[in-house]
């Protein structure tokens, strides 16, 4: 099956800095989307983002999908951002989401 | 966007006992999906409920610890058997197929922590 992988696993930023989320995908998919799992446990929908460019506040996000990679933007980070980051794609005759690996934020004051 | 609610929202069990996890979706979806995320893990998708017959079930998980219904286009359960502390996870709701613009989207639900003693 699909292999999803995040990078970095971790992430430690003082508030105010910047950073770039990395996602790959060993093949082709039709749906890729970036979810935020905050400390309570709750998956928030960032971005629906099979291919293109979005954004959304200080957030963006950019699907390569011929290149099979999608990378998300935090820019300004806040407390508030910390948790983890999830990637999940979806290949072509499935209807099965895969989750990758995840990248694990810590923003500190 | 859906709302997903899904109840309870945690227990502690003890073990040999079963657990039903109840999920309503506040609009009609095409598919309903429960995942599995253990401490510190990623999300590990179980089984698709489909409606109406028996859920499909991933690698690894079978029905009859893992039993799932999904009588109608909004509402699906999931009963995790037998349970033991290695089922210790969150559990969580999942669906799409929304009218309109949202329907490749999908949207998960608060989940349910479960503790097995």
């Amino acid at each position: 099956g699909i292999q999803v992988e995040q990078s970095p696993p971790d992430l430690i930023l003082q508030e105010g800095a910047n950073s770039t989320l990395r996602c790959n995908f060993s093949d082709s998919v039709n749906n890729l989307q970036w979810f935020h799992q905050n400390p309570w446990g709750q998956l928030i929908n960032l971005f629906y983002i099979p291919s293109g460019t979005k954004q959304n506040g200080r957030l963006s996000a950019t699907t390569v999908a011929t290149e099979r990679y999608s990378l998300l933007y935090i820019s300004s980070s806040q407390t508030t951002d910390s948790g983890v980051y999830f990637c999940a794609v979806r290949t072509y005759n499935t209807d099965k989401l895969i989750f990758g690996t995840g990248t694990r934020l810590q923003v500190f004051p | 966007s859906a709302v997903i609610s899904q109840k309870p929202s945690r227990d502690i069990c003890q073990r040999g006992t079963s657990l039903t996890i109840q999920c309503q979706v506040d609009s009609q979806v095409t598919m309903m999906f429960w995942y599995r995320q253990q401490p510190g893990q990623s999300l590990t998708l179980i089984a698709t409920a489909n409606q109406g017959s028996e859920a499909t079930y991933e690698s690894g998980f079978v029905i009859d610890k893992f039993p799932i219904s999904r009588p109608n286009l909004t509402f699906s359960t999931l009963t995790v058997s037998n349970m033991s502390p290695e089922d210790s996870s969150i559990y969580l709701c999942s669906a799409k197929g929304l009218a309109g613009e949202h329907q490749e989207t999908q949207y998960f639900g608060p989940g349910t922590r479960l503790l097995v003693l």
